[in-house]
């Protein structure tokens, strides 16, 4: 596709299922990221891959926080047990690469999850 | 104290006029900075990148960079109704890994 595409646009879970958010990055792009963002605060960095590898994950809030990208393009986001606390937009983002080093994230439309 | 921290309005400028927006960081070892604009209920896009000391023009934008002071600022001239939006500054602190912090946002409105 033409852009970052991420599913399901919204998710209503109740407290203490799990999730799992799903991000099909732009094609080619070797870098991928995952942003938590709250409503009226800044994206909060979770996690970012270089093609399958996971360099950075120090933005997960808590063990319940899982991602992965095992083959290098499709990223998912699990979220087990879910709190009320983790309602937010999660935003994934992917970018060509550090060689370019552009700074410049693609960002997908976000999967908004509400827990009730 | 935050990372990134921004002033986060609202801020609200005439159409025509120019609108300022600012922005500190933290870490003096940051690399590389960033203006993202994102409107409501949709996603970030980067609008400006900064790497160096000094101003950076783009059509109407003009970003500045002060690692001295650690601030940098972001100009809208003529500013125009589309401009509408919550500008997100961006840092880049970690050498090799591409992460970048983000602020909470500047809500700007620009009055018609």
């Amino acid at each position: 596709g033409a852009g970052v595409s991420q599913s399901p646009r919204y998710k209503v879970a109740k407290r203490g299922q799990d999730v799992a958010l799903r991000c099909d990055p732009i094609s080619g792009h070797v870098s991928l990221f995952w942003y938590q963002q709250a409503l009226g605060q800044g994206p909060e960095f979770l996690t970012y891959f270089q093609n399958e590898a996971q360099l950075d994950k120090s933005g997960l809030p808590s063990d319940r926080f899982f991602a992965e990208r095992p083959e290098g393009s499709v990223s998912t986001l699990k979220i087990q047990r879910t709190q009320q606390e983790d309602s937010a937009v999660y935003l994934c983002a992917s970018s060509l690469g550090h060689s370019t080093n552009t700074g410049e994230l693609f960002f997908g439309e976000g999967s908004r999850l509400t827990v009730l | 104290q935050k990372e990134v921290e921004q002033n986060s309005g609202p801020l609200s400028v005439p159409e025509g006029a120019i609108a300022s927006l600012n922005c500190t960081y933290s870490d003096r070892g940051s690399q590389s900075f960033f203006w993202y604009r994102q409107y409501s209920g949709k996603s970030p896009e980067l609008i400006m990148s900064i790497y160096s000391n000094g101003d950076k023009e783009d059509g109407r934008f003009t970003a500045q960079l002060n690692k001295a002071s650690q601030y940098v600022s972001l100009l809208i001239r003529d500013s125009q109704p589309s401009d509408s939006a919550t500008y997100l500054c961006a840092v880049n602190n970690s050498f090799g890994n591409e992460k970048l912090t983000f602020g909470t946002g500047t809500r700007l409105t620009i009055i018609p």
